[in-house]
């Protein structure tokens, strides 16, 4: 059972330089989720996409840019890499329903930009 | 927007003992969550609290919700190494549940 997969786990960047983070999920979840993850300041959400064709911005958007490929996949780009983005960044997935359902985490992707 | 304070920020505790976690709300809460985290790994999700007076256990670990006072505890009886890690919470900014705010969680060191 995979889960939620993030690639890479691991990246080094040179400022200025682009990535592309991916996400995929196969929990058939409508809803997915990136965050970063800074000592001292827990985990913020960067971007969110509640369903399929639809994205909004969460508490820290600024520098970085998302796509909801599909029902499975979900993006996080960084144009133009700052040292202020080294950080662990974690995908996450949930379902809808009714009632509140748990967000499920991938392992995160460790990002170090000089 | 909604924060959340948890206590104690670390806790290090000898094999055996009981511990209790905190986690306090500046806002309403709509739903609860409680995460482990394995240092260096993704968060793990634990159990989901939604309404006031709520309790639920899993083997050693037991969370509640206090709605009145916008608070949550996580306790973990006889605590053993595996139980190291960290724990955060999560709240639900909204009815729906699909946005959290988190923690900035608590570091437990279980000794043998």
């Amino acid at each position: 059972n995979a889960g939620v997969t993030q690639t890479p786990k691991f990246q080094v960047l040179k400022t200025g330089q682009s990535m592309t983070l991916q996400c995929a999920q196969d929990m058939n979840h409508n809803s997915m989720y990136w965050y970063r993850q800074d000592p001292g300041m827990g985990l913020r959400l960067i971007y969110y996409s509640a369903s399929e064709g639809t994205t909004d911005k969460g508490e820290v958007p600024n520098g970085y840019n998302v796509s909801r490929l599909n029902k499975r996949e979900f993006s996080l780009r960084l144009e133009s890499a700052a040292p202020s983005q080294t950080s662990v960044y974690f995908c996450a997935s949930s379902g809808q329903g009714s009632s509140n359902q748990p967000q499920h985490f991938g392992d995160g992707t460790r990002l170090s930009i000089l | 927007s909604q924060e959340l304070e948890q206590s104690p920020q670390s806790l290090i505790v000898q094999e055996g003992k009981n511990l209790t976690i905190n986690c306090t709300s500046s806002k309403t809460l709509y739903g609860l969550y409680w995460y482990k985290q394995k240092y260096g790994e993704g968060l793990i999700f634990l159990m989901m609290l939604q309404k006031g007076g709520e309790e639920k256990s899993h083997e050693k670990i037991t969370a509640k919700l206090d709605e009145k006072k916008q608070q949550s505890s996580l306790h973990i009886t006889a605590s053993q190494p595996s139980h190291a890690g960290i724990y955060l919470c999560g709240a639900a900014t909204n009815n729906a549940g699909n946005m959290l705010t988190f923690g900035g969680g608590t570091r437990l060191m279980v000794k043998p």
